[in-house]
């Protein structure tokens, strides 16, 4: 059973930072990775997807790596800003054969905190 | 259009009621699906539905029915929910099974 784990759990860091949140999954026979945020009470917002045949993807200040041998992604935040305050979640979607769609399996997140 | 839409928005209701959740989006997704996300933890998979049929059902109790009369819209019934059941829940749509989700806002479900 894939298991996806994030570190830290919890940060917290003053404006202007650059920094890095890691994932690492348990089965390397991944379709794709999903980084998404989530704000307090509120849905996920699609950060940025990453296909198994990619190594990196990047919006804006935003840059996701995939190394998919050792099951590991990393985003990275540059010039953080109070705005990214928010808990990030990676998610994983299985390879499947045949029709039909799969779910993601998710990390329990990072909760990020950007100080003023 | 390029959102997910879900109602309502929160939802109170006492263990014999009979409640249903509805998800809504104009993508032209073919895939639609149903998580459950518990206070403090990462959502979890209840229901994949692909090209309008039930692809996965993640050993989800009865009380639980997911509905998808069409290719734009996805239902879930609910009966005799228990206190535990209490959550957010969450529609998320992909344009077929391999590509990126996109999720709703959710219903915040309360059982008394």
């Amino acid at each position: 059973k894939q298991e996806v784990t994030q570190i830290p759990a919890a940060l917290s860091v003053p404006e202007g930072e650059n920094l890095v949140l890691n994932c690492s999954f348990t089965d390397s026979a991944i379709y794709n990775l999903q980084w998404f945020r989530q704000d307090p009470g509120k849905g996920l917002t699609s950060l940025l997807l990453i296909q198994s045949s990619q190594r990196e993807q990047t919006s804006g200040r935003l840059n996701a790596s995939l190394d998919k041998s050792s099951g590991r992604s990393t985003l990275y935040i540059a010039a953080s800003q109070p705005g990214d305050s928010a808990t990030y979640l990676c998610a994983v979607r299985p390879l499947y054969s045949g029709g039909g769609a799969d779910g993601l399996t998710f990390g329990k997140g990072t909760h990020l905190i950007i100080q003023p | 259009d390029t959102e997910v839409t879900q109602t309502p928005k929160h939802l109170v209701m006492g263990m014999t009621n009979k409640k249903s959740l509805k998800c809504e989006q104009h993508m032209g997704h073919r895939a639609m699906y149903w998580y459950k996300q518990k206070a403090k933890k990462p959502p979890e998979l209840m229901f994949v539905y692909s090209y309008e049929k039930l692809s996965i059902n993640e050993s989800v109790p009865s009380r639980f029915s997911p509905e998808c009369p069409n290719s734009s819209l996805l239902n879930l019934h609910l009966h005799a929910l228990q206190p535990e059941d209490s959550a957010l829940y969450l529609c998320a749509s992909s344009q077929d099974g391999g590509n990126e989700q996109f999720f709703g806002p959710g219903t915040r479900l309360t059982v008394l």
